[in-house]
């Protein structure tokens, strides 16, 4: 499977700020994937990032909020917008790498929002 | 709304005895089954892919799938402290989207 990168892998933000991640892949991909995980609980899909055309967003996301670029089939970047308490979490770029397109994890970012 | 449930757990079991972690689905026509592995802090690793009925085994790891039942399981032989995780059951029904389940926390004492 391709190595996927993350930038940065952690972060403290005072609320009100915005902050992007990048993601990295080290072979083009046709999709790539971006998740919340909040403390204890599971992954949640954000938003699924294409490459020449605008990232599909799951309810209860929206691009104001989450807006994600996608120059090119091997990387990705998510911005956190206006920050608040409630965006502290880890977030996880994901892209399907595997021989049988396997879905595999970067190491992910860990975002604390004062 | 597709659905992957696991039980939370956690699951505790001792060291060297088989661990089952189970999982159920809700979309009949899922084709891919897939279990990742999450410690405490870091992101999840996939250990096993399952694509058709029966067994699938991979050193102390065996999935199990039995689509009639909508069922996938893991089964881990010989279990050590160092499985102690998160056990995440995905799915797959089309496409490149993957459902994931809750997760199942493993406790394996020593």
């Amino acid at each position: 499977s391709a190595v996927i990168s993350q930038k940065p892998s952690r972060d403290i933000c005072q609320r009100g700020t915005s902050l992007t991640i990048q993601c990295q892949v080290d072979s083009q991909v046709t999709m790539m994937f971006w998740y919340r995980q909040q403390p204890g609980q599971s992954l949640t899909l954000i938003a699924t990032a294409n490459q020449g055309s605008e990232a599909t967003y799951e309810s209860g996301f929206v691009i104001d909020k989450f807006p994600i670029s996608r120059p090119n089939l091997t990387f990705s970047t998510l911005t956190v917008s206006n920050m608040s308490p409630e965006d502290s979490s880890i977030y996880l770029c994901s892209a399907p790498t595997g021989q049988n397109n396997e879905q595999f994890f970067g190491p992910g970012t860990r975002l604390t929002v004062l | 709304q597709k659905e992957v449930e696991q039980n939370s757990g956690p699951l505790s079991v001792p060291e060297g005895a088989i661990a089952s972690l189970n999982c159920t689905y809700s979309d009949r026509v899922s084709q891919s089954f897939f279990w990742y592995r999450q410690y405490s802090g870091k992101s999840p690793e996939l250990i096993m892919s399952i694509y058709s009925n029966g067994d699938k085994e991979d050193g102390r790891f065996t999935a199990q799938l039995n689509k009639a039942s909508q069922y996938v399981s893991l089964l881990i032989r010989d279990s050590q402290p160092s499985d102690s995780a998160t056990y995440l059951c995905a799915v797959r029904s089309g496409g490149f989207k993957t459902i994931f389940g809750a997760g199942t926390r493993l406790f394996v004492k020593a």
